[in-house]
């Protein structure tokens, strides 16, 4: 079974839509986050939770709305895509300071035309 | 704020060799300290994990470091081999739970 799972893994998509990444993990972590990796692959985080509580919340537009519904589900949902949202879109979970270890999903390619 | 910086960016060295990446920290107050894999289009692969009361872990051909109180840890990889190639990113996890990543080392191993 994949510890944290992603979907779609691409999403292509015009400028101006609404769409939703999801993302949940079987691992029983209490902290998930969401990372975006740019076109100069650096990766950066943009939100986290802690037991569907928003702990992070980076400099990032509010068009990017996270959503826990519990606390093994964290999805992302991105209104009036903009060209440069293309990116991927990482999710990852950890036990935040118990152990620590972050578990990634595979991604999600955003792609704006 | 934590920054993350690695070095050398990018680094090429003929198989069989030892090498080492390094990564240096500005906030040492971290949990942990995780070194990544990443292969070009693909996830990311945790190679060790290094809690802050330690010192170095090792798995196989790989052993990492941490001196926290410098803000330092380096990536060892004895005698290399082509399938090593790849990304590799330091990502200390600060005492909020806020895991922050360096830009990378990007590795080529010429065979």
């Amino acid at each position: 079974d994949t510890a944290v799972s992603q979907t779609p893994k691409y999403l292509v998509t015009q400028m101006g839509n609404d769409k939703s990444i999801k993302c949940e993990q079987n691992l029983g972590h209490d902290t998930m986050y969401w990372y975006k990796q740019d076109s100069k692959k650096f990766l950066k985080i943009m939100f986290s939770y802690n037991n569907k509580e928003l702990i992070i919340n980076e400099t990032v537009p509010n068009r990017f709305s996270p959503k826990s519904p519990d606390k093994a589900h964290l999805n992302l949902h991105i209104n009036s895509l903009e060209l440069g949202d293309s990116a991927v879109y990482f999710c990852a979970s950890s036990q935040g300071s118990t152990v620590g270890k972050a578990f990634f999903g595979q991604g999600t390619r955003l792609t704006v035309v | 704020k934590q920054e993350v910086t690695q070095i050398p960016a990018a680094l090429s060295v003929p198989e069989g060799e030892n090498l080492v990446l390094n990564c240096s920290f500005t906030d040492s107050a971290i949990y942990n300290l995780q070194w990544f894999r990443q292969d070009p289009g693909k996830g990311l692969t945790s190679l060790l994990l290094i809690q802050s009361s330690q010192r170095e872990q090792t798995s196989g051909r790989l052993n990492a470091s941490l001196d926290k109180s410098s803000g330092r840890s380096t990536l060892y990889i004895a005698a290399s081999q082509p399938g090593d190639s790849a990304t590799y990113l330091c990502a200390p996890m600060n005492r909020d739970d806020k895991i922050i990543f360096g830009k990378g080392t990007r590795l080529h191993i010429l065979p």
